[in-house]
This record gives structure tokens, sequence and C-alpha cells, in this order.
């Protein structure tokens, strides 16, 4: 069962611009994180907001946690070309208790311009 | 260096033929997870393991085994009987942070092509 989706499933921008991703989910969570791959290779956690907070920054990373709509978005400010990568947003399971199980989006794939 | 490792990199894999992926963690984690990637898709759990000796199935375990004899490994099976195997495959592992949250910390990956 598919908990987070992101759109747009693709974006592209000059080096320098800010990118915005965001993330929908259907069900409860405790908390929710975002992750990036980079091509060919594994995900790397980038930031975690819990149900309880509105925002949260990590260098030039910006994510907000709208509960209400379940909604979360990720910023991504000043761009640089090696930012191109994948992104995904994960929400959490409560119901399966400690080290709950994690569901993924399908992803979104940005491409940052030179 | 503390991390996970996946083994092989790449697999190529005749059709009726099970094959095993690796995956070692040494971070001293109790929580490992398999997941699949399809192209353009998102990650689809396969099965995962909260504790020594016990694993539980994902929401894709038809056609794929595991076992968790001991804390650091976790391998996959990928059995004859799963349809369409070919896929990347990614291991993780997590503990249970100060937050209390489930960050996972992934392998590499293992690219499994069916000839």
């Amino acid at each position: 069962s598919q908990q987070g989706e992101e759109d747009p499933q693709a974006l592209s921008i000059q080096e320098g611009e800010n990118a915005t991703m965001n993330c929908s989910y259907k069900t409860s969570i405790n908390n929710l994180q975002w992750y990036r791959q980079n091509s060919g290779r594994g995900l790397v956690h980038l930031i975690l907001i819990r149900s309880n907070e509105r925002e949260k920054h990590s260098g030039r990373l910006r994510v907000t946690l709208d509960t209400s709509k379940k909604s979360s978005s990720l910023l991504i400010t000043a761009s640089r070309a090696a930012d191109t990568a994948s992104y995904f947003c994960a929400t959490d399971d409560p119901s399966t208790g400690a080290n709950s199980k994690l569901t993924f989006g399908k992803g979104i794939t940005l491409s940052v311009r030179p | 260096d503390g991390g996970i490792t996946q083994s092989p990199k790449y697999l190529f894999r005749k059709e009726g033929q099970n094959v095993t992926l690796s995956c070692e963690q040494n971070l001293n984690h109790d929580a490992m997870y398999w997941y699949r990637q399809d192209p353009g898709q998102g990650l689809r759990l396969i099965y995962y393991s909260q504790i020594v000796n016990d694993f539980q199935k994902g929401d894709i375990a038809e056609g794929y085994s595991v076992s968790r004899e001991k804390k650091e490994s976790f391998p996959l099976t990928v059995t004859s009987a799963q349809k369409n195997p070919t896929a990347f495959y990614l291991c993780a592992s997590s503990t249970r942070a100060r937050s209390g949250a489930n960050v996972l910390t992934f392998g590499a990956g293992s690219r499994l092509t069916v000839l």
C-alpha cells in the first residue's frame, strides 16, 4: 500500500533557483521523513519532522508538515547541480510498533541545470 | 566505517533459478528491511525483521524468503516463484532514534536481472 504520494513527478530548475516538492499521505502518522537517492544508489536520510511540528530546517532544506491536510513539502533553497537526484517522502505506520515500517512514495526526480 | 554492505552489486539469473542477495550491517541495528524498487516506482517492502530469529512479511513477500539468524545479517532469497524478479533491491537497517522515530540507513543496492 502506497502511503505517500509526491508531486510533481519530475522537476527541472536552473542552478540557484529554489525547488519545492510536495508529499501527501492518507492515514495518521507519528512522523514524516524525506530521503534522497542518487541514480543507481541507496537512499540517504535528509530530514525528519514529527507530527507535532510544523516546520523544520536543516542547512538549505526546509520541510513543513500540515497534519490537517495530510501533506508535507520539502524546499531546497539555492539549488546546485549536485542536488540532482530523486527525492522520496516516507511515513511510518504507528500500528507496527517499535522500529515501525516505513512506506515510501514513488519519488520526485529533480534535475538542476548548471 | 559503519554501514550496510550489499552483495553482489549486479547479478544475472536464468529463469527458474533461486538467487540469494546478501545484506550485512555493522551498525548494531536491531531492525533490518528489504525493499524492491522498479523503474519510476517507489520502494515496496518485501520483508522486515525487528529482532533476531523473527521477521514479518511486507507488502510484496510472495516469491521471496528471508532469514535472520544473526543480528548483522539479513539475506534475501529470490525464488523461482517470483514471476517478475528483475529489479533493484535495497536493504536497510534501523535503530530507534532518541526522538522515537525510525530512521533507515540503506545499502548501495543490488541489481538483479533475469535473462
